[in-house]
C-alpha cells in the first residue's frame, strides 16, 4: 500500500530564517506530488505540483520554492521566511491518470515569529 | 472555470441524528468530485469520490453523497452521527483533461457533534 511521510510535524522559526519541508511517498511510482498550504480561517491553497523529477509548476507567486531531486521526494523551501509564511502545509500525491484523488500527509505545523 | 461553494461554514448536530453537509458545484464540463474530512492538525482524508458512474456514492465511516446534475450538488450525508465525526469536512471538484487535474476546494464545513 501506498503511503506519504512528511516532516517535521511542527516547526518554529525566526523571521530571515531558512526553510526545509521534506515529503515522501512509498508504495508508488511516479507520481504527481503537490504542496498546498491551509493558512486559518482560509481554504487550501495549492502552492506546487510536479510531475516528475526536476518539473516544478508554480501557481503562486511567494518567497517559496519546490524541488523534487527524486522521485518520490518532494522538498518545500525557502531562503528567508515570512511572517505571512505561517500556517499549515500539506503535501500530497496522485496517480497520474484522471480522475485521480489526491493522498494527504500529515501536514506541518509552521509558525514564524 | 469551475467553483466549489460550501453552503454551511458550520454544522452543529447531536450524537445520533442525521448529518447534511452542503456543496455546490460549478464546472462547464462533467467534474469528478471528492470529499475530504480534516481532524485538527491532520491531513485531509479523502470520504469518497464521484467520477461519472453511479450518481449516489459510498464512502467511509458510513458516509455517503449524490451526485444530482440537475441541481448541481454533491451533498454530504450520513445517517447517524458519531462524536469521532467531529471535523472539518471540504468538498473539492476536479475537472479532466491532463494528467494533473487541477483541484478547486470548497472553504470547508465544521461539523460539531454534541453528545
Amino acid at each position: 500500500s501506498q503511503t506519504i511521510h512528511q516532516w517535521p510535524a511542527t516547526l518554529v522559526q525566526p523571521v530571515g530564517s531558512p526553510l526545509s519541508l521534506e515529503c515522501t511517498v512509498e508504495g508508488t511510482s511516479n507520481p504527481n506530488l503537490y504542496w498546498y498550504r491551509q493558512a486559518a480561517g482560509r481554504g487550501l491553497q495549492l502552492l506546487f505540483y510536479s510531475v516528475g523529477i526536476g518539473q516544478i509548476s508554480s501557481e503562486v507567486p511567494q518567497n517559496l520554492s519546490a524541488s523534487r531531486p527524486q522521485d518520490r521526494q518532494f522538498i518545500l523551501s525557502s531562503k528567508k521566511l515570512l511572517l505571512s509564511d505561517s500556517g499549515f502545509y500539506l503535501c500530497a500525491w496522485s496517480v497520474r491518470l484522471y480522475p485521480s484523488p489526491l493522498h494527504f500527509g500529515n501536514g506541518t505545523r509552521l509558525t514564524v515569529t | 472555470a469551475q467553483s466549489v461553494t460550501q453552503l454551511d461554514s458550520h454544522v452543529s448536530v447531536s450524537e445520533g441524528t442525521p448529518v447534511l453537509l452542503r456543496c455546490n458545484y460549478s464546472s462547464s464540463y462533467s467534474p469528478s468530485l471528492f470529499w475530504y474530512v480534516q481532524h485538527p492538525n491532520k491531513g485531509l482524508q479523502l470520504l469518497l469520490k464521484y467520477t461519472s458512474a453511479a450518481t449516489l456514492v459510498k464512502g467511509i465511516n458510513g458516509f455517503e453523497a449524490e451526485f444530482k446534475k440537475s441541481e448541481t450538488s454533491f451533498h454530504l450525508t450520513k445517517p447517524s452521527a458519531h462524536m469521532s465525526d467531529a471535523a472539518e469536512y471540504f468538498c473539492v471538484v476536479s475537472l479532466g483533461g491532463t494528467s494533473y487535474g487541477k483541484l478547486t476546494f470548497g472553504q470547508g464545513t465544521i461539523l460539531t457533534v454534541h453528545p
